[in-house]
Order: C-alpha cells, then structure tokens, then sequence
C-alpha cells in the first residue's frame, strides 16, 4: 500500500514566525510531488509541482525542497502572515499511473 | 478563463437514494478526477477521466461511478446512499497530458441522512 505522511497534523505558530513542515512519500517509481494550499472555505490551490532530485521552488515567502532518493519533500514559511493560515497538502505522483496519492495534510494556524 | 464549476454546491439526501454531481473543467482541459474529502481523511481519489475513458479507478465501491462526455464535462453518480457517504466531493481539472498541476472546483457538501 503506498502512504504519503505528513508532519505534523497541525501547527499553530505566531505571527511573524518562519515554519517547516514535511512530506515523506515513497522513493520508488517516482514521478512527481505537488504541494497545494486549501484556505477554509476555498477549494485547493496549487503552490508547486517538484520533478527533480534536488529541486527547490519558491513563491513569495514559501519555498519547497524536494529528496527523491529518501523520499521526502519540506514545505517553508518565511515570516508567517495571518493569511498563511490553511491546510497544506502534498501529493505524490508515481511513475506508473495517473492516481495521485494525497498525505493527509498539515494544518496550519498562524496566531496575530 | 472560468474556473473549474461544481453542481450543486450543498446536497441533503435519504439513505437508499441515488445522487448525481456534475463538474464543467477550465476550457481545454480534457482530464478530471474526482476526490472524496472526509474529516479527518486527506483526499481520497475515487476516479479520472480523460478524453470520455476513465484512465484510473480508486479504491471505492461499485456503488461510485463516473463518466465523461465528449465536451469533457464529468458527472459522479453514486447509487444506494450510505450514511458514511456524507462528505465533500470535489473535482479537478488539467490538460492531463501529462501529471500536470490540478484546477479545483469549490466541491459539493453531500449531506445523506
């Protein structure tokens, strides 16, 4: 059974503060990670799609890294803003099909 | 350019029921796949379509099924309503050539009771 994690469940952090937080997916058959942003009350909405080892993408004060060989991929929020608050989620994107398999996310609460 | 549309937005039905939802992709996007979001779950995939076939099914009862017409508009159809069937259902929509990044509807809240 193929499991993407994600660490932690949820975050609660200060304004102003810079956060990580981690998605572990498997190292074989890989094809691609997407990280998408889902604000409450709003549909998912794509941040970045990761294809190579060693990939690091950015948008605004968020940025991601991407470990094909271990299998993992880091999310970074650089001085948090209260609209940063949303559940961020990562997909996985194996070789061999078009199913993409989702972590369950990490909740993120940014506090003024 | 329009974004992905969902119908209907919020739906109450009875147990034993049958519901269908419907989801228009952006113009020119021939791939949608529909998800079922539970609390506490991630994204559950129920099935894509791509181009009127449906290029991969997840793990989900028979009593789930889909299809897509050839303007690739999709419809979710889910026969015998269960109680457990209560979620949000959203679709996705991208060109689908190749594991492109996805368009998200606004979802339908199906509420069975």
């Amino acid at each position: 059974i193929l499991n993407v994690e994600q660490s932690p469940q949820s975050l609660h952090v200060q304004e102003g503060d810079s956060t990580n937080f981690t998605c572990s997916f498997p190292s074989s058959n890989f094809y691609a990670l997407h990280w998408y942003r889902w604000e409450t009350a709003k549909s998912p909405e794509a941040l970045f799609v990761m294809t190579l080892n060693g990939d690091e993408k950015k948008k605004g004060q968020i940025s991601a890294t991407l470990n094909t060989k271990e299998g993992y991929s880091y999310l970074y929020i650089k001085g948090s803003q209260p609209e940063d608050s949303a559940t961020y989620l990562c997909a996985f994107w194996m070789d061999s099909n078009y199913q993409l398999i989702w972590g369950a996310g990490t909740k993120l609460i940014i506090k003024p | 350019k329009a974004g992905v549309t969902q119908t209907p937005r919020y739906l109450i039905k009875t147990r034993g029921q049958q519901v269908t939802l419907s989801c228009s992709p952006i113009s020119g996007h021939r791939s949608v796949s529909w998800y079922q979001q539970t609390p506490g779950q991630g994204l559950q995939f129920l099935f894509e379509y791509f181009s009127e076939t449906q290029r991969n099914k997840g793990n989900f009862p028979g009593r789930f099924s889909g299809r897509q017409f050839s303007n690739s508009r999709s419809e979710m159809n889910v026969s015998t309503l269960e109680l457990g069937d209560s979620a949000l259902y959203l679709c996705a929509s991208s060109p689908g050539k190749d594991r492109e990044k996805l368009f998200f509807g606004s979802g339908t809240q199906l509420s069975v009771l």
